[in-house]
């Protein structure tokens, strides 16, 4: 049974970087068959994709935070991650990691972590 | 970026009727190609992340009981429960996969 587990510091200071893991058991970020990404919810809000990875390499972003974001994948450990720079307090949200199904041309999230809540302040 | 826009907010059903959510996109989401509308319903329980129900705006996921079902083209969706459930309390979200992915601000619906 696909898992998708993350992990980070929860506490961030504003200006500094956002670094978030996304360890996956149960499946392999190497499949052809999906993407691997990142969404976030600011607490009591909605939901916005950050990006996704996919084995090849091939990476793309929201492009409201593309200048900000930086995703990455280690299929050694089988894990893929997230750093986001100059966070302020805007930025404090749930982060989840998700795998997205590219089948047929579909770019739906059918697996989720738990998430993990990222503060932002001093 | 394509806007998605849910309407209502929050809604209160009682046990055994419908509920009814509405999904209206900025700008087509159907891919002329395959006739396929690029749209997907997911549900998020309390202290939990999304899951999945709908894709294709139609498609049901497996295992996603048939009293959820979606429906809609263009640019207008809807997803509907057939007959409410008190586990169906939860915030239901649209997004759309066409462009870059977006999703709508979400629809509680809670019992009557």
């Amino acid at each position: 049974q696909l898992q998708l587990q993350e992990s980070g510091p929860g506490l961030v200071k504003p200006s500094e970087t956002l670094s978030l893991t996304c360890t996956v058991s149960g499946g392999s970020i190497s499949s052809s068959s999906y993407y691997w990404g990142w969404i976030r919810q600011p607490p009591g809000k909605g939901l916005e994709w950050i990006g996704s990875i996919y084995y090849s390499g091939s990476i793309y972003y929201n492009p409201s935070l593309k200048s900000r974001v930086t995703i990455s994948g280690d299929t050694s450990k089988n894990q893929f991650s997230l750093k986001m720079s100059s966070v302020s307090a805007a930025d404090t949200a749930v982060f989840y990691c998700a795998r997205q199904r590219v089948s047929g041309g579909t770019r739906v999230f059918d697996s989720w972590g738990q998430g993990t809540l990222v503060t932002v302040s001093s | 970026d394509i806007v998605m826009t849910q309407s209502p907010d929050s809604l209160a059903v009682s046990l055994g009727e419908r509920a009814t959510i509405n999904c209206k996109s900025s700008q087509s989401v159907l891919y002329s190609s395959n006739n396929k509308n690029y749209l997907a319903w997911y549900q998020q329980k309390p202290g939990q992340p999304p899951k999945l129900l709908i894709y294709w705006a139609s498609t049901r996921e497996s295992g996603v009981p048939g009293r959820f079902s979606g429906r809609g083209s263009g640019t207008d969706f809807t997803l509907t429960i057939s007959s409410l459930q008190a586990e169906d309390v939860a915030v239901y979200y649209c997004q759309q996969y066409f462009s870059t992915l977006t999703f709508g601000q979400g629809t509680k619906v809670e019992i009557k």
